[in-house]
């Protein structure tokens, strides 16, 4: 049975660091493309970041560029994100999903329960 | 502000039909294709639609979904108590080489 749990959430000042973790099982994580989504409180949802199943390819959304990294580790089927120089307004609940890619275009066939962040003095 | 634009809620009784509709622009929805998906708060968010109007295995026929220029449509037939959620439609936007969302509508099956 297929699951994505996340985990490494919790309260952070300002300006400080977090590295999320998101461990897969019941699939072969290393043929899948996974992602960040992320989801404030009250608002909907938002794309972070993708990875390709080896790693060779990332993307972010503009309002984490060059803040946040995402990686991988296809030997323990564990996906990361890495979260540097945080903001109040990087709280949220922060979902990994499992990529797939049809006519030039990305999408979600599963997802964790997310694990929430907050960013808080 | 969410790229694709979504009503905030919609309602409508048990048994009924009710549509979702999701507008965008040429640089996602009206040049690439629309995914759907349900959410209940707490839980993990589940795919409905993929490819425009594709169903993956499990998602039952009441849900569909279609496309027409920049904009997008999810019905759900037969509205039961249990489909109260929040749905979300995405895509790929070409201009920000992004995956961009929707931002949600509130089902409530009154």
């Amino acid at each position: 049975q297929m699951e994505l749990v996340e985990s490494g959430g919790g309260v952070v000042q300002p300006g400080r660091s977090l590295r999320l973790s998101c461990a897969a099982s019941g699939f072969m994580f290393s043929n899948f493309a996974m992602h960040w989504v992320r989801q404030a409180p009250g608002k909907g949802l938002e794309w972070v970041a993708l990875i390709r199943f080896d790693g060779t390819e990332k993307k972010y959304a503009d309002s984490v560029k060059g803040r946040f990294t995402i990686s991988r580790d296809n030997s323990n089927d564990t996906l990361y994100l890495q979260m540097h120089s945080l903001r109040a307004e990087d709280t949220a609940v922060y979902f990994c999903a499992r990529g797939r890619y049809s006519y030039g275009v990305h999408y979600f066939d599963y997802w964790g329960r997310g694990v929430l962040v907050t960013v808080s003095s | 502000q969410s790229v694709l634009t979504q009503p905030p809620s919609v309602s409508a009784a048990p048994g009924q039909k009710v549509t979702i509709p999701c507008s965008g622009s040429r640089s996602n929805i009206g040049g690439n294709y629309v995914s759907w998906y349900h959410h209940l708060p707490g839980t993990a968010p589940k795919l409905l639609i993929y490819d425009n109007n594709k169903r993956p295995s499990g998602i039952p026929d009441r849900f569909s979904a279609s496309k027409s220029g920049a904009s997008a449509t999810l019905a759900i037939i037969g509205l039961q108590t249990g489909d109260e959620a929040d749905y979300y439609c995405g895509t790929w936007d070409t201009s920000l080489s992004a995956v961009v969302f929707g931002g949600g509508t509130k089902l409530s099956v009154l």
